[in-house]
């Protein structure tokens, strides 16, 4: 079954640097591949998604790149703000898994001042 | 997006006892899921809720343990049996909405404690 990595773990930058949190996936055949951004108490938020036909995507300061024969795909955060602190998640969906998706193990992502 | 509300937000519960979670949208969505997130982990998908028919389960995940309902496109329910400790986690529902075939929203999730 398909299995989605994700690292680092933790991953702490200062305020206005970028960050970057990279996942694998093990099945070729999976198509879409959203990322989601918790908060401490809430439930995940979607903030950007990609699909296998499409091999970078913007949104203001996230981006999100895709590498179908590396089977990796990375998040990319510019000009960081404190308000980006929180738990990220990657997930990738199987073609033929009727909307199923499996997470990635999440990243703890803290801005420092 | 849909609106997603869940109810309880919280719970605090006794070994032995039982807790039914509720979900409801403010539109018709085409999928209902349920996971559960133990803590400081990841999301585990518990079942894919079905209109009008019993849910699908995961590997690991049984209906004597977590029964589903879904009686309609816009509610549905979890119930969290015979509890223990180890069922304490964060219970979400998501939803796929009409408008997006693929993208998965979260509702707020419920913070269950067992006791």
């Amino acid at each position: 079954g398909e299995n989605v990595e994700q690292h680092p773990s933790t991953l702490s930058v200062q305020e206005g640097d970028s960050a970057v949190i990279k996942c694998t996936y093990s099945d070729s055949a999976s198509n879409y591949f959203p990322w989601y951004k918790q908060e401490l108490g809430k439930g995940p938020q979607l903030i950007i998604d990609i699909r296998s036909n499409v091999g970078e995507k913007k949104d203001q300061r996230i981006a999100v790149t895709l590498n179908k024969t590396a089977k990796h795909f990375s998040l990319h955060i510019t000009e960081t703000q404190p308000e980006d602190s929180a738990v990220y998640f990657c997930a990738a969906r199987l073609y033929s898994s009727a909307s199923k998706i499996i997470f990635g193990s999440g990243t703890r992502l803290s801005i420092r001042p | 997006s849909a609106v997603i509300s869940q109810k309880p937000s919280r719970d605090i519960c006794q070994r032995g006892t039982s807790l039914t979670i509720q979900c409801q949208v403010d539109s018709q969505v085409t999928m209902m899921f349920w996971y559960r997130q133990q803590p400081g982990q990841s999301l585990t998908l518990i079942a894919t809720a079905n209109q009008g028919s019993e849910a699908t389960y995961e590997s690991g995940f049984v209906i004597d343990k977590f029964p589903i309902s879904r009686p309609n496109l816009t509610f549905s329910t979890l119930t969290v049996s015979n509890m223990s400790p180890e069922d304490s986690s964060i219970y979400l529902c998501s939803v796929v909405w009409d408008r997006g075939p693929d993208t998965q929203y979260f509702g707020p999730g419920t913070r269950l404690t067992v006791l």
